[in-house]
């Protein structure tokens, strides 16, 4: 089955201490992305990936670190949140080869709160 | 930058209803736009992508235009039932990156 998975879904923590969202996909796509959602402001990207090796910052990237060393994970790493990185986080792929299927496919969600 | 806009915000229609929902855009250079739906608490569920040389596209009772010189795009959903109470978002892809909208929050009343 084609999915997206990030771990954890749901995370509590204070600030300062350092913690890693993972994310992986099995569909073997090139293109992967971070978002966060907060009410009114919808879905922002905070950095996207083209390929193993490849990021760029994305609309919202102060405060987050990314690393592309294989394909099909794409971990998010926030070395000392803050309350205002309290939101709800998205991972999401995309087959920039094309085919049949040219949609992003998001994973479930990790709720974060930030104390 | 590319700024994603749409109304309304929150839409509350009786049951068997057709609607339609807005979505604008301010750079006309996408690669395509797609609508997805949300349930609260929950991940984006894909309901229909336009590529930027086509007009439009139809699944089931769902149909999506784009007219993209304009930078719109609206999606229309017919007979409207109250498992499509969800939120609306629209999404467009420029250059690498992705843009969305705030979204539409849709009730159906039985």
């Amino acid at each position: 089955e084609a999915q997206v998975t990030q771990n954890p879904r749901y995370l509590i923590t204070v600030t300062g201490k350092k913690l890693t969202v993972t994310c992986s996909q099995n569909m073997n796509h090139e293109y992967m992305s971070w978002y966060r959602q907060d009410p009114g402001l919808g879905l922002r990207q905070i950095y996207y990936s083209m390929n193993v090796e490849v990021t760029d910052k994305g609309d919202v990237p102060e405060g987050y670190k990314v690393s592309r060393k294989e394909k099909r994970n794409f971990p998010l790493i926030l070395e000392s949140p803050s309350p205002n990185q309290t939101s709800l986080y998205f991972c999401a792929s995309y087959p920039l080869a094309g085919g049949p299927i040219d949609t992003q496919y998001f994973g479930p969600g990790t709720r974060l709160t930030v104390l | 930058k590319q700024e994603v806009t749409q109304i309304p915000a929150a839409l509350s229609v009786p049951e068997g209803e057709n609607l339609v929902l807005n979505c604008s855009f301010t750079d006309s250079a996408i690669y395509n736009l797609q609508w997805f739906r949300q349930d609260p608490g929950k991940g984006l569920t894909s309901l229909l992508l336009i590529q930027s040389s086509q007009r439009e596209q139809t699944s089931g009772r769902l149909n999506a235009s784009l007219d993209k010189s304009s930078g719109r795009s609206t999606l229309y959903i017919a007979a409207s039932q109250p498992g499509d109470s969800a939120t609306y978002l629209c999404a467009v892809k420029t250059g690498n990156q992705f843009y969305f909208g705030t979204g539409t929050s849709l009730t159906v009343i039985p």
